[in-house]
């Protein structure tokens, strides 16, 4: 069975700090990848997505950027956060195309100091 | 871009009352996915619609798709406590999924 690990699952950083949160998935293959942000009692903003090695697709434009290593690995990373990056951070993948559900991993919570 | 609204943004229930939200797109889609989310956890998701009118039933959970393919609500009757979470609509694009900002249920026993 597949399963998506996320890690760390908290974190407090302060600002001006860098930022690097890992996905990986297991038990399939070529996954497409996805990045969102759920700020407090919001909704779900994708922030990336990626359907294969190397190819990230950005949705919004911030200090943020991901990278897709390895087929089942997605970073998420920053040079400097902002304040306003705090928020709760959940990678997710699906079998590709859009008639797929996604799958969400536990989410790392980022409190920015 | 695609996008999709919600409504309510809140619903306090009585625990064995009714409960719908309704989500909404400026574009027609190609197909609609609801998921539930648990106080402190991450989506889950719940079922998928393609069908123009297409109507799904899980036990208490009654899911349609609007005949144009714009619309989609999530009727839940007689909620229980486990019914607590919000719950999302997500319109699909190519390769990603467009969220509406969700419906906060709380049930009160």
């Amino acid at each position: 069975s597949q399963t998506i690990h996320q890690w760390p699952a908290t974190l407090v950083q302060p600002v001006g700090s860098p930022l690097s949160l890992e996905c990986t998935v297991e038990g399939t293959s070529n996954p497409n990848l996805y990045w969102y942000r759920q700020a407090a009692g919001r909704g779900l903003q994708l922030l990336f997505y990626s359907v294969g090695i190397g190819q990230i697709s950005s949705e919004v434009p911030q200090n943020l950027s991901a990278s897709r290593p390895q087929d089942r690995q997605f970073i998420l990373s920053s040079k400097k956060l902002l304040l306003s990056d705090s928020g709760f951070y959940l990678c997710a993948w699906n079998r590709g195309g859009d008639l797929y559900e996604q799958f969400f991993g536990p989410g790392t919570r980022l409190t920015v100091l | 871009g695609q996008q999709v609204m919600q409504i309510p943004q809140y619903q306090h229930v009585q625990e064995g009352e009714d409960f719908t939200t309704y989500c909404n797109s400026s574009t027609t889609l190609s197909n609609i996915q609801w998921y539930k989310q648990r106080p402190g956890g991450h989506p889950v998701f719940l079922i998928q619609l393609v069908k123009s009118g297409e109507v799904k039933k899980q036990k208490r959970l009654t899911f349609q798709f609007g005949e144009a393919k714009k619309n989609s609500s999530l009727h839940i009757t007689a909620t229980q406590t486990t019914d607590v979470g919000t719950y999302f609509c997500a319109g699909a694009g190519s390769y990603q999924l467009t969220f509406g900002k969700g419906t906060k249920l709380s049930v009160i026993p």
